[in-house]
């Protein structure tokens, strides 16, 4: 089994509407975090949790909250998703070193 | 804050010819962790390496090879007789040992190698 999975992998949404993006690890590492992939600019941290119940902003938390409610899993929630919003979004998990492993990725795209 | 540059967006070789990719990056602080991943065209994302900045030695791992040099700030891969196999877009990426042990990136540089 993978270690660290996203679901869904791909959706396509309209401008206005809530999404959830879901991430599940069977690591049990503590550190979870969510970033966005777009051209030129990299990957860029959305928020990220050092437990359960316990996140952070990143660089680019405008627009998205997040939950983790048990160590396992981490949802990242756009309450009312933008075109800006389209891109694909990484999940990933780190425990005591900060080398991610990094999930396979969700591609979004809001019309 | 912390920054992190690839100045190539884009590299186009023959395959066997040396290619080096470039990263150069900015941190006030005096430990840090230094990293490059792959990403294939498949789209994951593919650990390549991780350097601590207290350790300045060079690294060679097979056809690739990494060289961190504290005093210019860079922190540059190098691999040797490219294959086709290699054309991906390759991320550089910092992290200062804080708390969340967050990564910054650069923003990649896509590496094509012709046969």
């Amino acid at each position: 089994d993978a270690g660290i999975t996203q679901s869904p992998r791909h959706k396509v949404t309209e401008t206005g509407t809530p999404v959830t993006l879901r991430c599940h690890q069977t690591e049990n590492h503590r550190y979870m975090y969510w970033y966005r992939q777009d051209p030129g600019h990299g990957l860029r941290l959305i928020h990220y949790s050092y437990g359960v119940k316990d996140t952070d902003k990143g660089e680019v938390s405008d627009g998205y909250s997040v939950s983790r409610s048990k160590t396992e899993d981490f949802l990242l929630t756009l309450e009312s998703a933008t075109s800006s919003q389209t891109s694909v979004y990484f999940c990933a998990i780190s425990e005591s070193s900060p080398a991610h492993q990094f999930g396979p990725g969700t591609r979004l795209t809001v019309t | 804050a912390q920054k992190v540059t690839q100045a190539q967006t884009e590299i186009s070789v023959v395959e066997k010819e040396d290619v080096t990719l470039d990263c150069v990056y900015e941190t006030r602080d005096t430990t840090y962790y230094l990293f490059w991943y792959k990403q294939p065209p498949s789209g994951e994302l593919v650990f390549l390496i991780r350097r601590n900045s207290f350790d300045e030695q060079n690294e060679i791992s097979g056809r690739y090879s990494w060289n961190f040099q504290k005093s210019t700030s860079s922190f540059n891969f190098t691999i040797t007789a490219s294959q086709v196999v290699d054309s991906a877009v390759y991320f550089c990426a910092l992290s200062d040992f804080n708390a969340g042990n967050m990564l910054t990136f650069g923003g990649g540089t896509r590496l094509m190698v012709k046969p």
